[in-house]
């Protein structure tokens, strides 16, 4: 299975400034027709998961420009710019390269 | 609005069986592969079976192969995991969610808690 590793396990922001996570894959995720499939997912205290970035970089419906994807075929980031409230929460990354898809360990936001 | 509605969990002893339920609404489920991700508790996600759209081709972790069985009901827009011989490490609370195959897992249940234990 495809390890991700996440880092770091918890981040303290204050409202306004940048945040950034990385997330690390044991394999390659740029599959040959050149997308890389890293997802990133937020779940808020007492919520589900929702989902943030798909495909490396590209933006989920009604999320937050904000919020960016990058990378390169193991190593990518999550940034934040000018953290809000609403953005406290567990952020995971994700492969859906292949079966079985895996998740990091997850980073936790949290605010100064 | 896309919705996705888990029920069916609860409280069983180790061995015995359960079945969750996914009613969907607010989009063609039949478009849709369709999977089950859970999280024990304080843990992290762990994805757990899939389901092609038409409900053809099934996929499952390693750990409860041959214990679980997804499956799916189109005409009812219904996903359901059938869970057998459980475990005390299959407590967690399971998600049902959309795998939009560009955007996968693009849409969440609430998640429902299955506890095992005796």
């Amino acid at each position: 299975d495809i390890v991700m590793t996440q880092a770091p396990l918890s981040v303290s922001v204050t409202p306004g400034e940048s945040a950034s996570i990385s997330c690390r894959s044991s394999k390659s995720l740029l599959h040959s027709n050149g997308i890389t499939y890293v997802y990133w997912y937020l779940q808020k205290p007492g919520k589900s998961p929702q989902l943030l970035i798909y495909r490396m970089s590209n933006l989920a419906s009604g999320v937050p420009d904000r919020f960016s994807g990058s990378g390169s075929e193991t190593d990518f980031t999550l940034k934040i710019s000018r953290v809000e409230a609403e953005d406290v929460g567990i952020y995971y990354c994700g492969q859906l390269l292949e079966n079985p898809p895996t998740f990091g360990g997850g980073t936790k936001l949290e605010l100064k | 609005e896309v919705q996705l509605v888990e029920s069916g969990g609860g409280l069983v002893q180790p061995g015995r069986s359960l079945k969750l339920s996914c009613a969907a609404s607010g989009f063609t489920f039949s478009n849709y592969y369709m999977a089950w991700v859970r999280q024990a508790p304080t843990k992290g996600l762990e994805w757990v079976a899939s389901i092609t759209n038409s409900g053809g081709s099934t996929y499952y972790r390693d750990s409860v192969k041959g214990r679980f069985t997804i499956s799916r009901d189109n005409a009812k827009s219904t996903l359901y995991l059938q869970m057998d011989s459980l475990r005390s490490e299959d407590t967690a609370t399971y998600y049902c969610t959309r795998d939009g195959r560009i955007a996968h897992f693009d849409y969440w249940g609430q998640g429902v808690m299955v506890t095992v234990s005796s």
